[in-house]
């Protein structure tokens, strides 16, 4: 089964850093891009930002918002995602998604794309 | 900064077909991908490449585009299918990645 599971969320002061994490399964992680996406409460899906294989130099790219402030990582020898995010603001408060965004094949042969339950953030006083 | 414009809100009749848009620059020259997001839950890819369906998304569900705009149809709409609907692309350069503001589809 395809999974991504998101942990690290919290309540955090402005001005403070957080770290989220997302292990995934069911799929090579390896050869996949990986994304994180949030979505403010009430608000649409934004992109933050994406890591592109090892394979093909781990570069990385963020949304203006979040340039200079958050950056992503990945281990692919645990399976593991990772999200830095440092100098939050009010306005980084979401729920965050870590996810493949474009359809990747997985283990079993089906092709989808992988979505985990997302981890909140909140960025408050 | 590239933008992609959806209507707030689409309203269908149970059986009737519903179309969703999605307006862009790059959508010429760049797929749109379409995902659908539940209350309270998260999104599920259900176009992608413009008009390909991911496994397990029904046959009803199909996309399409037109010089800068990509259409998202359900053809023969069900209940189930209530939800909110981002379309999802790159502009030109595919420096910049964005959703569309979503589109909530509701029923009569």
């Amino acid at each position: 089964e395809v999974q991504l599971v998101e942990s690290g969320g919290g309540l955090v002061k402005p001005g403070g850093s957080l770290r989220l994490s997302c292990v995934a399964s069911g799929f090579t992680f390896n050869n996949a891009y990986m994304n994180w996406v949030r979505q403010a409460p009430g608000k649409g899906l934004e992109w933050v930002g994406r890591i592109k294989t090892n394979t093909e130099g781990g570069t990385t790219d963020y949304a203006a918002p979040v340039k200079g402030r958050f950056t992503i990582s990945r281990d692919d020898s645990k399976n593991m995602l990772y999200l830095q995010m440092n100098s939050l603001e009010t306005e980084d408060t979401a729920l965050y998604y870590c996810t493949t965004l474009l359809p990747i094949k997985t283990t079993a042969g089906s092709v989808v794309a992988c979505w985990g339950q997302g981890t909140p953030v909140t960025v408050s006083s | 900064s590239y933008e992609l414009t959806q209507p707030p809100s689409v309203s269908v009749s149970p059986g009737q077909t519903a179309r969703i848009t999605c307006s862009g620059d790059a959508l010429p020259k760049k797929y749109a991908y379409w995902y659908q997001q539940k209350s309270g839950q998260a999104p599920v890819l259900v176009i992608y490449e413009d008009s390909k369906r991911p496994s397990g998304i029904p046959e009803r569900f199909s996309g399409s585009t037109s010089g800068t705009m990509a259409t998202l149809s359900i053809i023969g709409a069900q209940e189930e299918d209530e939800a909110d609907y981002y379309c999802y692309s790159t502009d030109n350069s595919g420096d910049q990645r964005v959703f569309g503001g979503g589109t909530r589809l509701t029923f009569l």
